[in-house]
């Protein structure tokens, strides 16, 4: 199976930060990856797929970006309502396979 | 408006069956591939499988597939989990979604399962 390494497990980081959520992939998958927000009681959220597009509904903050198998999750100016578990998805190779998850908390 | 709502959760001895229904409204069930997903506690997200729009593809993630079977009923616009030989590992918040976009682009809130005597 595909394995996705996400990094930082945890971070914090305060108001209107920049913030970098990385996932690498053990093997290439092209652009078949996707980002998902999940909030505790919520269901995940869809925030991008194919590793660069903006999902319907989400703020213009968010960007992904992919160079070679490591890929990207963006916020730009950190608000208080990004505090989640943000988890990337593989769907290259089956069987498709989360990474284990950033936890975002705000400082 | 997109709607999927799980249903058919609950407390169940190790050992039985249990059957998920996740019944969806707001767009084109039978246009669409349907997938499981579930989220033990304290543990990250887990995909179980997917169903093509007629049924005749179903994938299910290998260390899972003796253990779940999914089905669609398109006339009642209505995703199924039968789930068997349950164990205190398959408790988790199970979540129904449409498959779009190699991702999932709809989800449901999820339905609790908790396998315990």
């Amino acid at each position: 199976d595909i394995q996705l390494t996400q990094s930082p497990s945890s971070m914090s980081a305060s108001l209107g930060d920049r913030v970098r959520l990385n996932c690498q992939s053990s093997q290439g998958i092209g652009k078949y990856l996707s980002w998902y927000q999940h909030k505790p009681g919520k269901p995940p959220k869809p925030m991008i797929y194919y590793a660069t597009n903006l999902a319907d509904g989400v703020p213009s903050r968010f960007s992904g970006s992919r160079s070679g198998s490591d890929y990207s999750l963006t916020i730009s100016s950190l608000k208080s309502e990004d505090t989640a578990i943000y988890y990337c998805l593989q769907f290259d190779e089956y069987p498709p396979t989360f990474g284990s998850g950033t936890k975002l908390e705000i400082k | 408006e997109v709607k999927l709502v799980e249903s058919g959760g609950g407390l169940v001895q190790p050992g039985r069956s249990l059957k998920l229904s996740c019944a969806v409204s707001g767009f084109s069930f039978n246009d669409y591939w349907m997938g499981w997903v579930r989220q033990a506690p304290g543990k990250g997200l887990e995909w179980i499988g997917e169903i093509n729009q007629d049924s005749r593809t179903i994938n299910y993630t290998p260390s899972l597939k003796d253990k779940f079977t999914i089905s669609r009923d398109n006339a009642q616009n209505t995703l199924y989990l039968q789930m068997s030989k349950l164990g205190s590992e398959d408790t988790a918040i199970y979540y129904c979604a449409r498959l779009q976009w190699a991702g999932m682009d709809a989800w449901g809130q999820g339905a609790s399962v908790t396998v315990s005597s």
